[in-house]
């Protein structure tokens, strides 16, 4: 089926530091995602991106959090600065529209 | 208040089983629905979408939904150890964003 790659698979970082996580998305997909998953638990929405915007974002994603895609190459989440409260597996997912998001395997982030 | 919780929290069949997992939701905003399926340290994949009221059958794979009583469930037949995973109920609105609103997961095992 369609793949989402993301890199990397794991980052560990101090608290305070800058980090940036990237998506490589399905091709075609128009619409593009990021949720976090704190242990193995509930997959939370953070934010959406569509036509180089943000469409919607949840109280999760912090004044810290930016997103974007500059120039169809990586879409990218980045923090700054990171907190200890960061610590989770991010995942980058996509879509055409209203349709079956595909996720990637995640990125394994762990603040010091 | 979880807007999609999840029944039971963890499940045990035996190999050759029905394993039966339950999702309801708390908001009747919610139209589109899925079925996800996390291995360990992997990104959800999705099973199934069922959007009308009814069953949908894919496979060894069945969904049910009853809108008008926001629940929707997933039948598996004859369950396979490789089927234990940790499953979600995911659900959206019919907005713009698309983003998903996942359930707290149910664990399966399918005992061999």
């Amino acid at each position: 089926g369609p793949k989402v790659l993301q890199i990397p698979s794991h980052q560990i970082i101090d608290m305070g530091q800058m980090v940036t996580l990237n998506c490589d998305p399905v091709s075609n997909h128009l619409y593009f995602y990021w949720y976090k998953q704190i242990l193995g638990q509930q997959m939370e929405f953070l934010v959406n991106f569509y036509n180089g915007k943000v469409m919607e974002k949840s109280k999760l994603f912090k004044d810290q959090f930016s997103v974007e895609r500059p120039d169809g190459s990586y879409f990218t989440l980045k923090i700054q600065p990171t907190a200890l409260e960061d610590s989770a597996v991010y995942f980058c997912a996509s879509s055409r529209g209203q349709d079956t998001q595909y996720f990637g395997p995640g990125t394994r982030l762990l603040v010091l | 208040q979880q807007k999609v919780q999840q029944s039971p929290e963890s499940l045990s069949v035996p190999e050759g089983g029905m394993a039966s997992l339950n999702c309801t939701s708390s908001d009747r905003n919610f139209q589109y629905f899925w079925w996800y399926r996390q291995h360990s340290g992997e990104g959800p994949k999705a099973l199934m979408s069922i959007f009308s009221d009814g069953d949908k059958k894919e496979g060894r794979f069945t969904a049910h939904l009853n809108k008008a009583s926001l629940h929707v469930s997933l039948h598996i037949r004859d369950s396979q150890p490789s089927d234990s995973a940790l499953y979600f109920c995911a659900a959206s609105e019919q907005d713009m964003g698309y983003k998903l609103t996942f359930g707290t997961g149910t664990s399966l095992l399918v005992d061999p």
